[in-house]
């Protein structure tokens, strides 16, 4: 079954500084595509970054970039440069065709805290 | 481009009440989304719609919950009668073409609803 696993419940960083999260995925499914979400206290979830099964090279989108190892069915996103508006819930999620729907698949989330 | 807009932002019912929640995808959208997020976790599908009509509502409580989205455009989902479990933000979701891993999903503000 599909799953993604996210082990890191909280984080700090300190500000301008780099952070990664954790993100492992399982699938079957030899086409898929990773993808990361930032949710502030707000509540909207932003779209970071995407990842697709078969890109050779790691995503990149400013600040952000995930480290894709296929291998070890991981896709950690890299923070450079931490900002203080960075702190929020952060959400790996993933989808593939093993049902008709893709349907987004989410962890359980990571909470990033930046300190000045 | 205006993005997925949802109203109401909060509300608060008791139980047993009906209630109702509107979504308005981004324009030219074919997918439309409604994810269930309970406090602390990641969000989960409850329905995609394809155009007007329904890909998957499989973790749908169908004897409470329902959705339609008419003309292929804005969406409701209502859930009657409403039970204490049912407090979480209701986030809805647009996405651009018809399904495929890389296809982004991009989210409303959410609807926070809170049972009493």
């Amino acid at each position: 079954a599909q799953k993604i696993t996210q082990t890191q419940p909280g984080m700090f960083v300190q500000e301008k500084e780099a952070v990664t999260l954790d993100c492992t995925y399982d699938t079957s499914d030899q086409s898929y595509g990773l993808f990361w979400y930032k949710q502030p206290s707000s509540g909207e979830m932003i779209f970071l970054i995407y990842q697709g099964s078969y890109d050779e090279q790691n995503a990149t989108e400013g600040r952000y970039s995930l480290n894709f190892q296929k291998a070890r069915k991981s896709a950690n996103l890299v923070i450079s440069a931490s900002q203080l508006g960075d702190s929020a819930m952060y959400f790996c999620a993933m989808r593939d065709g093993m049902d008709s729907s893709y349907k987004l698949i989410f962890g359980s989330g990571t909470r990033l805290l930046v300190r000045p | 481009e205006a993005g997925v807009a949802q109203s109401p932002r909060y509300k608060i019912i008791e139980k047993r009440q009906s209630v109702a929640f509107w979504c308005n995808p981004i324009s030219g959208h074919a997918t439309l989304y409604w994810y269930q997020q309970i406090l602390g976790q990641g969000p989960k599908l409850l329905i995609q719609f394809q155009n007007n009509g329904v890909v998957d509502d499989s973790q749908l409580p169908k004897d409470r919950f329902s959705a339609e989205r008419l003309k292929g455009v804005d969406s409701t989902l209502k859930i009657q009668p409403a039970k204490l479990e049912d407090s979480a933000v209701y986030l809805c979701a647009s996405g651009k073409y018809d399904g495929g891993a890389g296809d982004t999903q991009y989210f409303g503000p959410g609807t926070r609803l809170t049972v009493l």
